[in-house]
């Protein structure tokens, strides 16, 4: 079964680090493009971040030079280290499994999300 | 960077067909994908490739892509199908390539 399921969510203050984890079950992530997507309390969906099957990563400006997408081969996992935290990254944090296959770009795997507050 | 704006809410009643826009420039030259967060849950993709459903997805569901303005289509909407509905469209040229609209939420009433 084609399963994704993160970790690492929680409370943080602001200023810190956390980093997130995304286990991939039934498909490899180094073969995928692999997302970040966050969801602020009654907002509507962001897109964070992406890393290519070539390596190519790619942040939203809001990020950019704050978090850092990776993956582990070994383990089938995609991070996101998070550092400088603000209050506006409080989110529902989701990871996702993007196929492109005709020039176009859709994400077919979603994990349950996991949740991290930054508050002091 | 690239925008798409959506309207934030939609009210049908059941049995109706609902039609929920996604504007963004020259939008009708990329693909278009939709998909469908119901309350607490995680999104579901409904259309992707302008208009194709991933199995799975039920036949009211449909969409299309032109000019400045991809649809997503409910035909007969049933009180399930009440949720909020986002746009997504990926640019290779930008640095931030990948785009949701704002949402829609989508009453049924």
């Amino acid at each position: 079964e084609v399963q994704l399921v993160e970790s690492g969510g929680g409370l943080i203050q602001p200023g810190g680090s956390l980093r997130l984890s995304c286990a991939a079950s039934g498909f490899t992530v180094s073969r995928n493009y692999m997302n970040w997507v966050r969801q602020a309390p009654g907002k509507g969906l962001e897109w964070v971040s992406v890393i290519y099957s070539g390596g190519g990563t790619y942040y939203a400006d809001s990020v950019k030079g704050r978090f850092t997408i990776s993956r582990d081969n070994s383990n089938n996992t995609l991070y996101l280290q998070m550092s400088s935290l603000r209050a506006e990254d409080t989110a529902v944090y989701y990871c996702a499994r993007a196929l492109s296959p005709w020039g176009d770009y859709y994400m077919d795997v979603w994990g349950k999300g996991t949740t991290v507050t930054v508050s002091s | 960077s690239y925008e798409l704006t959506q309207p934030p809410s939609l009210s049908v009643s059941p049995g109706q067909t609902a039609s929920i826009t996604c504007s963004g420039d020259k939008l009708g030259d990329k693909y278009a994908c939709w998909y469908q967060q119901q309350a607490g849950h995680s999104p579901v993709l409904v259309i992707y490739q302008n208009n194709k459903r991933p199995s799975g997805i039920p036949e009211r569901f449909s969409g299309s892509n032109s000019g400045n303005t991809a649809t997503l289509t409910i035909s007969g909407t049933q009180a399930m199908d009440e949720a909020d509905y986002y746009c997504q469209a990926w640019d290779s040229s930008t640095a931030s390539p990948v785009v949701f609209g704002g949402g829609t939420k989508l009453t049924v009433l």
